[in-house]
């Protein structure tokens, strides 16, 4: 079956340190999705990925899709103390089969 | 318009009792989820509903576990002769046209504890 291996589990930064979360799959992907939670809240979408390669910014974070659509990344650039949360990735196969990731906490010393 | 809603928003029950939870998605989304969120952990998927059909129940953890979805709306998520591992938040989102392919929104979650 399809495994996904999100890392790091854990990234604690300096406010103003970028911050970097990668995505992994063991098979080719039809879409991602990546998703923030803050502590005590639910998760929040943030952006879908379908085209190999793809490239999409919102503001200070940057995503990527990976060539062979097998891994994706979640880059933030100049952490601001809003961006503490949990990011996961949600792997989309072929006929629907959804996977989260294990998700990349991020705290932020201000 | 409105979200995501669940109820309860807490839950608390006795070992060895059944509850049931249960989700309003937005409506017009045809595509509903149900999660599982444990303490600190990630999410693991658990079932998912086109319409009313849910093609694939294996994420379902034990045969003491299952949903249904009436209308193409409401859905509820029962748990029978519930057991301690069974504590979590259990989360539901609903998203617009084909499973896994559109925006997932969340509701808050129902919090389940088993004593």
């Amino acid at each position: 079956g399809q495994q996904v291996m999100q890392i790091p589990q854990y990234q604690h930064v300096q406010e103003g340190e970028d911050f970097t979360t990668y995505c992994n799959s063991s098979t080719t992907l039809s879409n991602i999705q990546w998703y923030k939670q803050r502590p005590g809240g639910h998760p929040v979408f943030l952006i879908q990925l379908v085209k190999s390669g793809e490239v999409k910014k919102q503001k200070r974070l940057t995503f990527q899709f990976g060539e062979a659509k097998k891994n994706s990344s979640l880059h933030i650039t100049a952490t601001q103390t809003t961006d503490v949360g949990t990011y996961f990735c949600l792997l989309i196969q072929g006929a629907q089969k959804l996977v989260f990731g294990q998700g990349t906490r991020l705290t932020i010393n201000p | 318009g409105a979200g995501v809603s669940q109820s309860p928003s807490n839950k608390v029950t006795e070992k060895g009792k059944d509850v049931e939870l249960r989700c309003d998605p937005i409506s017009g989304h045809t595509a509903l989820y149900w999660y599982r969120q444990s303490l600190g952990q990630g999410l693991e998927f658990l079932i998912y509903f086109q319409g009313n059909s849910a093609p694939d129940k294996s994420g379902l953890p034990s045969d003491r576990f299952s949903a249904e979805r009436t209308g193409g709306s409401v859905s509820t998520l029962t748990i029978q002769r519930t057991q301690q591992e069974d504590s979590a938040v259990y989360l539901c989102a609903s998203s617009f046209g084909l499973a896994g392919v559109g925006e997932q929104y969340f509701g808050p979650g129902t919090r389940l504890t088993v004593t």
